[in-house]
């Protein structure tokens, strides 16, 4: 059965302090890996999709990569802004669904 | 360019009643999505359209829940009779193609609580 999980549930920061989200997945045929942020009271947003192993995608403080079992978000030197949930899908070649972790708390404080 | 539109954004009814989700994707996207999100169980796939027609309904609890699309522009996700374990917030959102290729748009959700 296709799972994807999340770690950690919650993550308080330091404004400034680097660190990463991890994404674990076991979805049979991976056909893209799919990275949102949420915040309170909105729907997700979409930042990255990754296809295969090895590959990395930037977008300002974010960066995203991914191996052949998990992805990670790396955030540098964040700001009270980028504090949201932040979630990853699985879409399989299977089919259309995309299995979404329950995604990581983000709180990064002044 | 608009995004996803739902309404209403806020739902409260009591147990029984039914409820009625809506949702406009955004113009020219060919696949649309359901989703409920609950602290428990996260982010769920409930069914899925493209070009108007229903692909995959797994995802749908149980036959008191329905959808349709009656037109490119226009879906709606009804609950009834609606019970209180139905309460979360309910996402659409819309693709273009093959949605690997493309992300998925969300709506802003509507937060249903069941009484």
């Amino acid at each position: 059965e296709d799972q994807v999980t999340q770690s950690p549930e919650a993550l308080r920061l330091q404004e400034g302090e680097s660190s990463s989200l991890n994404c674990s997945y076991t979805v049979s045929g991976l056909r893209g890996l799919f990275w949102y942020r949420q915040d309170p009271g909105k729907g997700p947003e979409f930042l990255f999709t990754l296809y295969s192993a090895g590959e990395e995608k930037e977008k300002e403080r974010l960066k995203a990569t991914l191996t052949k079992k998990e992805s990670f978000l790396h955030i540098t030197a964040p700001k009270p802004e980028d504090s949201a949930t932040y979630l990853c899908g699985g879409a399989s070649n299977s089919g259309y669904a995309l299995n979404f972790g329950k995604g990581t708390s983000l709180l990064v404080t002044p | 360019d608009a995004g996803v539109i739902q309404s209403p954004r806020h739902e409260v009814t009591e147990m029984g009643q039914e409820v009625t989700l809506r949702c406009k994707p955004i113009s020219g996207h060919d696949y649309l999505f359901w989703y409920r999100q609950t602290m428990m169980r996260g982010l769920e796939l409930l069914i899925y359209f493209n070009n108007n027609v229903p692909i995959d309904d797994s995802g749908m609890p149980e036959d008191r829940f329905s959808a349709k699309m009656p037109n490119a522009s226009f879906s709606t996700l009804k609950i009834q009779p609606s019970e209180p374990r139905d309460s979360a917030v309910y996402f659409c959102a819309s693709s273009f193609r093959e949605y690997s290729n493309q992300p998925q748009h969300f709506g802003d959700g509507t937060r249903l609580s069941i009484l």
